[in-house]
């Protein structure tokens, strides 16, 4: 899997927007860009995504640069369950079952404060 | 919506035994399931694919004989711990791909937490 940097933690208020940055300098044509969350002691969560255009789903937007080597995620309105650490991951888009491991890095750990 | 359950949530046991953790998938099917490690503080690890009715493919370092992966139907996997020692403690998750949708989403499991004393 190709290679996204994130930054190791980032701080919100409640109530305010929130957007977690990707880097993705290595991505290739057919990469399609995933967003996942894990809380304290629970499994990943999907949260979005997308691969060319941008994205919006119940839970965040999705937005991706014209050369598609970064992304960010956005959070209209950060709420204290928000609080978590997002993994920004690269998936390819073959078929076959191999193409859906997933490579975690260390994800960015949100604070979303009251 | 699609689901994935794991079972036991949390377990405790004593150095020497064997440990089962199941991972269905609900309202679906999978021919493939993936299993992760997740030690304190740190990212997820991949350990294994599961792959219904054949063997599973295991990453790098990861012992097959201490990690069993059976997985006899289209909806449950199980791992199996043998033999467990204080460094096998860790949080196991699993899961599992949608729809075979191309680029879709996984859903994983809750996770189960082994403690081995």
């Amino acid at each position: 899997d190709a290679k996204t940097t994130q930054p190791n933690s980032m701080e919100s208020n409640e109530e305010e927007p929130v957007h977690l940055p990707c880097n993705h300098s290595t991505i290739s044509g057919t990469d399609y860009i995933h967003w996942y969350r894990q809380l304290p002691s629970q499994g990943p969560e999907y949260v979005i995504h997308g691969l060319t255009s941008n994205v919006n789903n119940r839970m965040a937007s999705l937005a991706i640069a014209e050369d598609r080597k970064s992304s960010t995620l956005i959070l209209h309105r950060a709420t204290l369950r928000d609080a978590a650490v997002y993994y920004c991951i690269l998936r390819g888009s073959n078929s076959g079952g191999s193409n859906y491991k997933l490579t975690f890095g260390k994800g960015t750990l949100l604070t979303v404060n009251p | 919506g699609a689901v994935v359950s794991q079972h036991p949530s949390w377990v405790i046991c004593k150095s020497g035994t064997s440990v089962k953790i199941e991972c269905r998938s609900l309202d679906f099917q999978a021919t493939t399931m993936f299993w992760y490690r997740q030690f304190p503080k740190q990212s997820l690890m991949l350990m294994a694919t599961s792959n219904e009715g054949s063997k599973a493919t295991y990453e790098q370092g990861v012992e097959k004989d201490k990690f069993l992966i059976n997985h006899a139907s289209l909806t449950l996997s199980t791992l199996t711990v043998t033999s467990a020692h204080p460094e096998d403690s860790s949080f196991y998750i699993c899961t599992a791909p949608w729809g075979g949708r191309l680029g879709g989403e996984l859903f994983f499991g809750e996770g189960s937490r082994l403690t081995v004393l």
